[in-house]
């Protein structure tokens, strides 16, 4: 049974950085996906770590790093230039090749405020 | 990007009722439409997968159809369990997108 395990809650001051970790049972395609208070779910980029390659919305581009360390099935996910806006509910999942996400980590809550 | 849109974006019903929920998508994305539910302070779990294929666990009483750029989400009498925010996402093109949301909520 394939299980993902993240991080916990992150309090973080505008204009720094997150990074969060999703630890896997093996070796999978994961992505990470936000939700903001309230708000519905927007996808922020993925890695598959056998490649090594990561892909990313471009709305995040440039802000976003997603990385994996094969050897410990870890992948994180790390956000720079943090703002107000980027309060929310992070989520990791696993990615199947025709594209759903399934299953999902429990969520890391990161607040940023002043 | 593709745009998903669902509707209604929440409806109210009664344990046994039928509920349609429509996701429609700005252009064709073939049967790569997923769905998912999710409950409060909870993480999503996907439901349906290549627009009607359910997922293992998930009860017989929902129903994905639709192939295109139009889709539909079924549950054909509807249970306490239901209650919940249902999303579909599309995973034609990347990057991947989600609909607004549908809440059912109890009448």
């Amino acid at each position: 049974q394939v299980q993902l395990v993240q991080s916990g809650a992150e309090v973080k001051k505008p204009g720094s950085s997150v990074k969060v970790s999703c630890m896997a049972s093996g070796s999978y395609a994961i992505s990470w996906v936000r939700q903001a208070p309230g708000q519905g779910l927007e996808w922020m980029g993925g890695i598959i770590p056998m490649f090594r390659t990561a892909n990313y919305a471009q709305k995040f581009q440039g802000r976003v790093t997603i990385t994996a360390d094969e050897s410990t099935n870890i992948a994180y996910m790390e956000l720079s230039s943090l703002r107000s806006e980027d309060t929310a509910m992070y989520y990791c999942a696993r990615k199947f090749e025709l594209g759903w996400f399934d299953p999902w980590g429990q969520g890391t809550l990161v607040t940023v405020s002043s | 990007d593709i745009q998903m849109t669902q509707s209604p974006s929440s409806l109210s019903a009664s344990v046994g009722d039928r509920v349609t929920i429509t996701c429609r998508a700005s252009q064709s994305i073939s049967n790569f439409l997923n769905w998912y539910q999710q409950k409060p302070g909870k993480a999503p779990k996907l439901l349906i997968y290549a627009a009607s294929s359910l997922q293992s666990g998930v009860p017989s009483r929902l129903s994905g159809s639709g192939s295109g750029t139009e889709f539909t989400l079924t549950i054909s009498s509807l249970q306490p369990e239901d209650f919940a925010t249902y999303y579909c996402q599309q995973s034609y093109d990347s990057p991947w997108t989600f609909g607004q949301g549908t809440k059912v909520e109890i009448k």
